[in-house]
């Protein structure tokens, strides 16, 4: 079974509207991290956040702001506003204890100017 | 940045040859981990490594090897490339668990003709 699920393969939007992109995890653990990486077409792997379980605080940094709900397993990324250099693809990941660090198959954004 | 580097950038082989792809760190850090990436497939761990002569398999070891005879060296060997194994390949490290995140290397993109 996949534990972490993007579901959004590809995703085109025009320059400055916002878009949300999708992240669903599956998890036994009462202590896990969730994190979100940005693959710009340079292809290096950039950390953007890491979230813990306890903390279901949303997060916001500049336009980028993420949604962490237990509830519903989740863990959406959205940008705000977006801009060209946001054009990349994102992975969302699982961390359950040191030994795994489970990786969805991400999302390539495409913003069009 | 953290110091990770990886070498060769990129490598075309034949299948059949061995092939070996080198991660280097000046962090000392302890945890060590090399991912493929595919379309589709997102990153999968190949071999991760708790220290000096401490390596364990990950989820798609098969037909690779790795060993690791310096804190600072990572090396992943395939045995005998296939077609299969054409793909991009990313060190990580992480100082302690990976609750804290990896920082990756830029990756090496491997052809198998």
């Amino acid at each position: 079974a996949q534990k972490v699920t993007q579901a959004q393969t590809e995703i085109s939007v025009v320059e400055k509207e916002d878009v949300t992109l999708d992240c669903v995890y599956e998890t036994r653990d009462t202590t896990y991290y969730l994190f979100w990486y940005k693959q710009p077409p340079s292809g290096e792997l950039v950390f953007l956040i890491r979230r813990n379980s306890f903390d279901e605080q949303n997060e916001i940094s500049g336009r980028y702001s993420w949604n962490f709900q237990k509830s519903t397993s989740s863990f959406n990324f959205t940008i705000t506003a977006s801009q060209v250099v946001d054009s990349a693809v994102y992975f969302c990941a699982l961390s359950e204890d040191r030994d795994r660090f489970y990786f969805g198959t991400g999302t390539s954004l495409t913003v069009i100017p | 940045d953290a110091g990770i580097t990886q070498s060769p950038r990129h490598k075309v082989t034949e299948t059949g040859t061995p092939v070996t792809l080198r991660c280097h760190q000046t962090e000392n850090h302890r945890y060590m981990y090399w991912y493929r990436q595919d379309p589709g497939h997102g990153l999968r761990l190949i071999h991760y490594s708790y220290g000096v002569k401490d390596t364990d398999k990950g989820e798609v070891s098969d037909g690779y090897s790795v060993s690791r005879s310096k804190t600072e060296d990572f090396l992943l060997t395939l045995e005998s490339a296939t077609s299969s194994q054409t793909s991009v390949y990313f060190c990580a490290i992480t100082h302690g668990q990976t609750n804290y995140g990896y920082t990756f290397g830029s990756g090496t993109r491997l052809t198998v003709v």
